[in-house]
């Protein structure tokens, strides 16, 4: 039974351009969490979203960062226009609907803006 | 604004002893606590959790105390083991979203 699973696990991409990670929940899991982890900090919540539905996006930068849960397919978390401050750790995490405090996190996406 | 803080950015122990890491808040909305286990290069691993309407929660060799009138709570190892050695994040939650602390890098040795 996979668990949470991510892509790429390491993004290089220049001043300017876009990223695009990508989150596969833990089979059963409907509800699906990015969390993004600077050098030598803790882990610091982004946005909170169910099935076509944005929940909680209230740690989203407001410019050049969304996100999207389709009905079919990965949770995307799209960053545009990167610049060097967003090289950092992302985390997507799952819960089930039955249970949403207990979440299980994924191995991360570590992107380098160059 | 830190609303959840390990104060030990690192703690060392022998194998076989208790590791004792330490967290404190300050939301009093806070109402379930978790702590994750983290190796560099991947995600956090889930470890064990508490509801605030406990004050200890145990599983195998990981035991977590909850200390409400003081907002703090600790997580005990015994016997530590040297594949423990990892950054621990407690975490705490007021609904869904998750607010972590800075992480303790717990080592131990042989």
């Amino acid at each position: 039974n996979a668990g949470v699973m991510q892509n790429p696990r390491h993004l290089v991409r220049r001043r300017g351009q876009e990223a695009r990670l990508r989150c596969s929940p833990m089979k059963g899991h409907s509800h699906v969490y990015w969390y993004r982890q600077l050098p030598e900090e803790g882990l610091k919540f982004m946005v909170y979203l169910q099935k076509e539905n944005i929940i909680d996006e209230s740690g989203m930068p407001k410019e050049r960062f969304s996100a999207e849960f389709p009905k079919e397919g990965p949770s995307i978390l799209r960053i545009q226009q990167v610049v060097r401050g967003d090289s950092a750790a992302y985390f997507c995490a799952s819960s089930p609907a039955t249970s949403t405090d207990t979440q299980y996190f994924g191995p991360g996406t570590r992107l380098t803006v160059l | 604004d830190q609303q959840v803080k390990q104060n030990s950015p690192s703690l060392s122990v022998q194998e076989g002893r208790i590791s004792i890491l330490n967290c404190d808040y300050t939301n009093s909305m806070f109402d379930y606590f978790l702590w994750y286990k983290k190796y560099p290069a991947e995600g956090p691993t889930f470890l064990i959790s508490i509801s605030s309407i406990k004050d200890k929660n145990e599983d195998g060799r990981f035991t977590v105390f909850l200390n409400k009138s003081a907002k703090h709570l600790s997580l005990h190892i015994v016997p530590s083991q040297p594949g423990d050695s990892a950054v621990y994040f407690c975490a705490a939650s007021a609904g869904s979203r998750l607010t972590f602390g800075e992480g303790t890098q717990l080592t131990v040795n042989p």
